[in-house]
């Protein structure tokens, strides 16, 4: 595809479920991101993922929260025992190589909504 | 990572320049401006950025002053579309991990 790709783009979940976030990155990217957006708020660094090299996790909020990138390219989020303040878009991004001079390209996000 | 500071908000009549000013006083010598904005219900979008000369492109011109404790991203001749909330950004050079900050809500107006 031509740009970054969040699925689903719309998920209701109840208290206390897991659910999953899937990002697939513009092909042969290697930087992969996620973002969250609480209604009005701005966007809070959440992981990175740079080719081989260990995720900088120091934005997950709560051991809740994991992601993982297999073989460089797909990412899934995962939120176990989801909480209403989970609700939030999440958005993936994704740049072509590690350094200066490299935009990042956003997804349309998902929206998440836990009741 | 530098903080920036920017205002919360600003407005621009249509087909005026929009000047959006960003202090990042405490940025580093190997750190690079970003200007990054999010039109409402859509993931950002890069604009600009640069390191120390002022940059152009289609989008907007970046001014960084010479001490680089503080930026302008100017939009020529904005349109209504610009309207959106604008976020300037210091990346840490060899890095790819960008902070967002609370950014500058842009209403321009007819």
């Amino acid at each position: 595809g031509a740009g970054v790709s969040q699925s689903p783009s719309n998920k209701v979940t109840e208290k206390g479920k897991d659910v999953e976030l899937r990002c697939d990155p513009i092909s042969g990217h290697t930087a992969l991101y996620w973002y969250r957006q609480s209604l009005g708020q701005g966007l809070e660094f959440l992981i990175y993922f740079q080719g081989n090299s260990a995720p900088d996790k120091s934005g997950l909020p709560s051991d809740r929260f994991s992601a993982e990138r297999t073989g460089g390219s797909v990412s899934t989020l995962t939120i176990q025992r989801t909480q209403q303040e989970d609700s939030a878009v999440y958005l993936c991004a994704s740049s072509p190589h590690r350094g200066t001079g490299t935009e990042a390209f956003f997804g349309q996000g998902t929206r998440l909504t836990v009741v | 990572d530098a903080k920036t500071t920017q205002p919360p908000s600003m407005d621009c009549a249509e087909g005026r320049a929009a000047n959006l000013p960003c202090n990042h006083s405490t940025i580093s010598g190997n750190e690079y401006v970003y200007w990054y904005r999010q039109i409402h219900s859509q993931g950002p979008q890069y604009i600009i950025h640069g390191l120390k000369n002022n940059e152009t492109n289609e989008m907007a011109s970046l001014i960084i002053t010479e001490d680089r404790k503080s930026s302008t991203l100017i939009l020529p001749h904005a349109t209504l579309r610009d309207t959106a909330v604008y976020y300037c950004i210091v990346r840490v050079y060899n890095t790819d991990k960008l902070i967002f900050g609370t950014g500058t809500r842009l209403q321009v107006f007819p």
